[in-house]
């Protein structure tokens, strides 16, 4: 199953407020887990990203925690601003399988000022 | 950074025409690009890979007479849609793996084609 499931599927929340965006997937040999950060008429743009032998990743305002039995992994925006408003992908990829990316169905988050 | 160009940006063509669209990894080789194709308001959908100096693969439904792939070199590949129609409007996007790496891979900003 190679299906990386992502919601909710659009999100509001107030400036300087936590944005939480979820994702879970099937296949246990994903192998790094990227998100994407994708701006209206742009080509996505790495966010960040964690391998599944750790469980959390800071960067800046960003947060991935990963939990590996639960298949499931999240992103955290701390402090949110406007300029964080657009779709937001979370990824998975097996490097043997010629890393191709599985992208999630996408999350529309705005940031309301 | 790693930077990807795609050109061009935008383009409107006639139904029945080909158009071209050229992706670029301008700072780095990559052995492998991929194509990706996106609907409004919906995740990028994996069209093809792509390995320099061989034949693409194509994923499930695409159709390779339709969307031709060449990889001429470390720094370029090219998707052409062949005798587009409406349908074939869409928002396509590549991406460049550097051949150093594992798996990263950048992003172009995408081509807008429209077909009338």
């Amino acid at each position: 199953q190679q299906q990386v499931k992502q919601s909710p599927q659009s999100l509001i929340v107030q400036k300087g407020g936590i944005s939480i965006i979820n994702c879970a997937y099937e296949n246990t040999a994903f192998d790094y887990f990227p998100w994407y950060q994708q701006f209206p008429g742009k080509g996505p743009a790495l966010l960040i990203a964690i391998r599944p032998d750790v469980s959390e990743k800071k960067e800046g305002r960003f947060t991935i925690s990963f939990n590996k039995s639960a298949k499931q992994f999240s992103l955290h925006i701390m402090d949110s601003q406007p300029g964080d408003s657009a779709t937001y992908f979370c990824a998975a990829i097996v490097y043997s399988s010629a890393s191709k990316i599985i992208f999630g169905s996408g999350t529309r988050l705005s940031i309301r000022p | 950074g790693a930077v990807v160009s795609q050109h061009p940006s935008r383009v409107i063509c006639k139904s029945g025409t080909s158009v071209k669209i050229e992706c670029r990894s301008l700072d780095f080789q990559a052995t492998t690009m991929f194509w990706y194709r996106q609907f409004p308001k919906k995740s990028l959908m994996l069209m093809a890979t792509s390995n320099e100096g061989s034949k693409a693969t194509y994923e499930q439904g695409v159709e390779k007479d339709k969307f031709l792939i060449n990889h001429a070199s470390l720094t370029l590949s090219t998707l052409t849609v062949t005798s587009a129609h409406p349908e074939d409007s869409s928002f396509y996007i590549c991406s460049a793996m550097p051949t150093s790496g594992l798996y990263e891979q950048y992003f172009g900003p995408g081509t807008r084609l429209t077909v009338t």
